[in-house]
């Protein structure tokens, strides 16, 4: 089974401020079709579901805000929240989607 | 607009069973793969089981594997996962999420609201 792991487990930003999350996983995701990594990121604010913000490891969902970014690839994968809003309070999840179980990173609870 | 509606949860003894139920609306439903995803209490999100589409082939998370079953029906727009044997440890919000599309869109989008399933004496 891959594993995924996140650090860290919690992170304190200034408003403004520059906010990155980093994920792992134990192999390659790498999905041979489109030759793009199968790593996605949500985001779960406080009493709502998850919510995708990235997928492709890089890809912004539809309606995410452009301070919000992916990077990485092979088995290293980052997200970076640029400037750090009131409404970006959550805990931030990675996701590998390549194969079953398809499994999440412990999360990162991202206050200000 | 995609919605998902979860029903079901609730308290329950250990070694008790409950049926959840989500309502699917808004889209093609038995053109997609579903799953359940659970957030334990204190920890983070846990993959729990996926179904494909015409409900043909099923994973489930080891955790659960022998105990929990997923199905759908396709002509009620419903999926459904029946859990038996209930452990403490399976206390979580459950929710019900859609594959996102096809040929290697796997991602989750969107999800349930969820429902709460306390298993406790």
């Amino acid at each position: 089974d891959i594993v995924m792991t996140q650090s860290p487990d919690s992170l304190a930003v200034s408003l403004g401020e520059r906010a990155t999350i980093n994920c792992k996983s134990s192999q390659s995701v790498l999905y041979s079709s489109n030759n793009k990594d199968c790593l996605a990121w949500y985001q779960q604010r406080p009493g709502q579901p998850p919510k995708v913000l990235i997928y492709w490891a890089t890809t912004r969902a539809s309606g995410v805000p452009d301070r919000f970014s992916g990077s990485g690839s092979g088995t290293d994968f980052t997200l970076t929240i640029s400037s750090l809003q009131a409404e970006d309070v959550a805990v931030y999840y990675c996701q590998q989607y390549y194969d079953t179980p398809y499994a999440f990173g412990q999360g990162t609870k991202l206050e200000i | 607009e995609v919605q998902l509606v979860e029903t079901g949860g609730g308290l329950v003894q250990p070694g008790g069973s409950l049926r959840l139920s989500c309502a699917a609306s808004g889209f093609i439903f038995g053109n997609y793969w579903m799953h359940w995803v659970r957030r334990d209490p204190g920890k983070g999100l846990v993959w729990v089981s996926r179904i494909n589409s015409d409900g043909t082939s099923t994973a489930y998370a080891d955790s659960v594997k022998g105990r929990f079953t997923i199905s759908r029906d396709n002509t009620k727009n419903t999926l459904y996962l029946q859990m038996n044997s209930l452990r403490v440890e399976d206390t979580a919000v459950y929710y019900c999420a859609k594959r996102a599309g096809l040929e290697g869109k796997n991602w989750f989008d969107p999800w349930g609201q969820g429902t709460l399933v306390t298993v406790s004496s």
